[in-house]
């Protein structure tokens, strides 16, 4: 069971330059969620899905996109990066329909460096 | 405006020397607090869901209690291998979204 999957683990890009960050998880959840974590702030919603077809903006969505085609898979998308993207990204999951459920399982993470 | 503040920043204790971090939170309506462990390089691993005022949950050396304004996470008898990064977050009866606080980075010398 692997769980939250993310790829790459480290990205170095030029400002200006787009990418995809990946993220899938095999356990048939059709809660996903990206997040970015930078020192001082936390972690911070950016995009979040509730199934396959939806999706919604969270706090910070500004310069990304994300699309979820399936329900094992969650990208986002960085359209033209900025040193400001300069974040490590965390995919994270959850499961049931409770309303009370969380995101029990992230993945290891992107560190990405914009310069 | 709902928020959530953790305290303190860092804390340094000695093998078995026990503690509590703390997780200040206002929010008009709670629907769950969270609690996360991190360690440097991974991912939050989920450590705790608290629900209402007076509920408390434990885990090995870790409680985690829940009143109306905060929450403690107690550390008894820590060891090393409990250093790591404490988060707690809070998701409000609107929406589905988790508020996360900024942690609490905890370093258990032997």
């Amino acid at each position: 069971n692997a769980g939250v999957t993310q790829t790459p683990k480290f990205q170095v890009l030029k400002t200006g330059q787009s990418m995809t960050l990946q993220c899938a998880q095999d356990m048939n959840h059709e809660y996903m969620s990206w997040y970015r974590q930078d020192p001082g702030m936390g972690l911070r919603l950016i995009h979040y899905s509730v199934g396959a077809g939806i999706t919604d903006q969270g706090e910070v969505p500004n310069g990304y996109n994300v699309s979820r085609s399936t329900t094992e898979d969650f990208p986002l998308r960085l359209l033209s990066a900025a040193p400001s993207q300069t974040s490590v990204y965390f995919c994270a999951s959850r499961g049931g329909q409770g309303t009370l459920n969380t995101e029990a399982f992230f993945g290891q993470g992107t560190r990405l460096t914009v310069v | 405006e709902d928020q959530v503040t953790q305290s303190p920043e860092a804390l340094r204790l000695q093998e078995g020397e026990s503690s509590s971090l703390n997780c200040s939170y206002t929010v008009s309506g709670l629907r769950g607090l969270f609690w996360y462990r991190q360690d440097p390089g991974k991912g939050p691993e989920f450590l705790f869901t608290l629900y209402s005022a007076g509920e408390e949950k434990e885990k090995e050396r870790l409680k985690a209690t829940l009143t109306k304004k905060e929450s403690f996470l107690h550390i008894t008898a820590p060891k090393p291998e409990d250093s790591a990064t404490y988060l707690c977050a809070y998701k409000e009866t609107s929406g589905s979204r988790l508020t996360f606080g900024e942690g609490t980075q905890l370093t258990v010398n032997p």
